[in-house]
């Protein structure tokens, strides 16, 4: 199965966009990208998954590499509810359920006031 | 819309004893999962349920039980508990199985002693 890596931790700033990166060079042609995120004391967060294409909605935007071996999580200004463990999942397919979701260790954002 | 619950919050058991824990989906949604979260092991799945039949079942041992009942609600089980099992047990519904826009619940503190 392919494999994701983020870095442990990041820091910004409160209101500065913050581009939370993850590589998956193992990348098969079906594999869909999704973000979850996590904030302390409660459970993970849906925020936004993709396939080739860049994706946008109310939370984030997706950028996706052209070769689809990295992919960046975009806050485009981040608030101190941000703060949280973001999580960078491959699945295979469209479906299948939710055995699909392993979650890694993530990157641990920290927003500073 | 009422979001993903689950009881109790928080519980305390004994080794050896067992334990039942419940989760009620988002109104309309028909597929559960369980999650395992532990400081090392981060978050693991469980099982899921679909139509109150178990799709798919993660590396756990036979410990570990679910089902779900008509109205989509579910429960989960562990038998003859351990230390180990000490854990953040998650829940997460969808509208059907899938990959996608997993809503989690706010997730059932488990101690063992």
């Amino acid at each position: 199965d392919a494999k994701t890596t983020q870095p442990n931790s990041m820091e910004s700033n409160e209101e500065e966009p913050v581009h939370l990166p993850c590589n998956h060079s193992t990348i098969s042609g079906t594999d869909y990208i999704h973000w979850y995120r996590q904030l302390p004391s409660q459970g993970p967060e849906y925020v936004i998954h993709g396939l080739t294409s860049n994706v946008n909605n109310r939370m984030a935007s997706l950028a996706i590499a052209e070769d689809r071996k990295s992919s960046t999580l975009i806050l485009h200004r981040a608030t101190l509810r941000d703060a949280a463990v973001y999580y960078c999942i491959l699945t295979k397919g469209s479906g299948g359920g939710a055995d699909g979701l392993t979650f890694g260790k993530g990157t641990h954002l920290i927003i500073q006031p | 819309k009422a979001g993903v619950t689950q009881t109790p919050r928080y519980l305390i058991k004994t080794r050896g004893q067992q334990v039942t824990l419940s989760c009620s989906p988002i109104s309309g949604h028909r597929s559960v999962s369980w999650y395992q979260q532990t400081p090392g092991q981060g978050l693991q799945f469980l099982f899921e349920y679909f139509s109150e039949t178990q799709r798919n079942k993660g590396n756990f041992p036979g410990r570990f039980s679910g089902r779900q009942f008509s109205n989509s609600r579910s429960e989960m089980n562990v038998s003859t508990l351990e230390l180990g099992d000490s854990a953040l047990y998650l829940c997460a519904s969808s509208l059907v199985p899938t990959v996608y826009e997993q809503y989690f619940g706010p997730g059932t503190r488990l101690t063992v002693t």
